[in-house]
């Protein structure tokens, strides 16, 4: 079906709250990815995962951790969330880390108050 | 390292009329970068519109065209005749052309397109 998950589209959390974003994909991909994105600004890449247990820091990684355990799921964790969380995360996924054509979720809205 | 920029905020086009939206990039590598345009369609994610991995080439999909110039070191995106269903958030982004994990792409802030009738 080509498709990018993300769970949920929306959250309100409190500052020093833990926060998981799921994020799903169902054509087998190797290579997947964490970005967010600020008003004004590109989307920056947080975390990127190679495959199972493979996983990488991007640009930006501090106040973050993510966990793949099986390929078609990867997850982004904030513990104690910081009200500069605040933003659109999205995930997305490739073939392989050498395939440019990524696919993405439709995103996650986090508000940390 | 790298960055692109391109055309800040909303563009506002009428229907049938032309489109540019412009992209320049700079990268620290010594090899040309892969360049590509993505596009946000309302309530989808992001999806790949076009790519141009040769410098000198052009990329085209659905209409829209970009042409790789490594001396004026841009990728505009360009369109002869708008439509309604082209409004949209577009991205220009890159990726390093250095072997290995060519998929860390670099985006740009996205460029709002909206076609009025």
């Amino acid at each position: 079906d080509m498709k990018v998950t993300q769970m949920p589209r929306y959250l309100i959390k409190r500052m020093g709250e833990n926060v998981l974003l799921e994020c799903g994909q169902d054509m087998s991909h190797e290579t997947m990815y964490w970005y967010r994105q600020d008003p004004g600004l590109g989307l920056q890449l947080i975390y990127i995962s190679y495959d199972v247990d493979s996983n990488s820091e991007g640009d930006i990684p501090k106040g973050y951790r993510v966990s793949r355990k099986k390929r078609e799921h990867f997850s982004l964790i904030l513990d104690s969330a910081k009200t500069n969380q605040t933003s659109v995360y999205f995930c997305a996924s490739s073939l392989s880390s050498s395939n440019e054509r990524l696919f993405f979720g439709h995103g996650t809205k986090l508000s940390v108050l | 390292g790298d960055s692109v920029t391109q055309t800040e905020g909303q563009v506002t086009v009428s229907e049938s009329k032309s489109l540019i939206i412009n992209c320049t990039y700079s990268t620290t590598s010594i090899a040309y970068p892969n360049l590509f345009w993505y596009v946000r369609y309302p309530g989808e994610g992001l999806q790949l519109l076009l790519k141009v991995i040769t410098a000198g080439q052009k990329g085209s999909s659905r209409g829209f065209e970009a042409t790789y110039n490594k001396e004026t070191t841009s990728f505009h995106l360009q369109k002869a005749s708008v439509q309604e269903s082209d409004s949209a958030v577009y991205y220009c982004a890159l990726a390093p052309n250095s072997g290995g994990s060519n998929a860390k792409l670099t985006f740009g802030k996205g460029t709002k397109l909206s076609v009025k009738s």
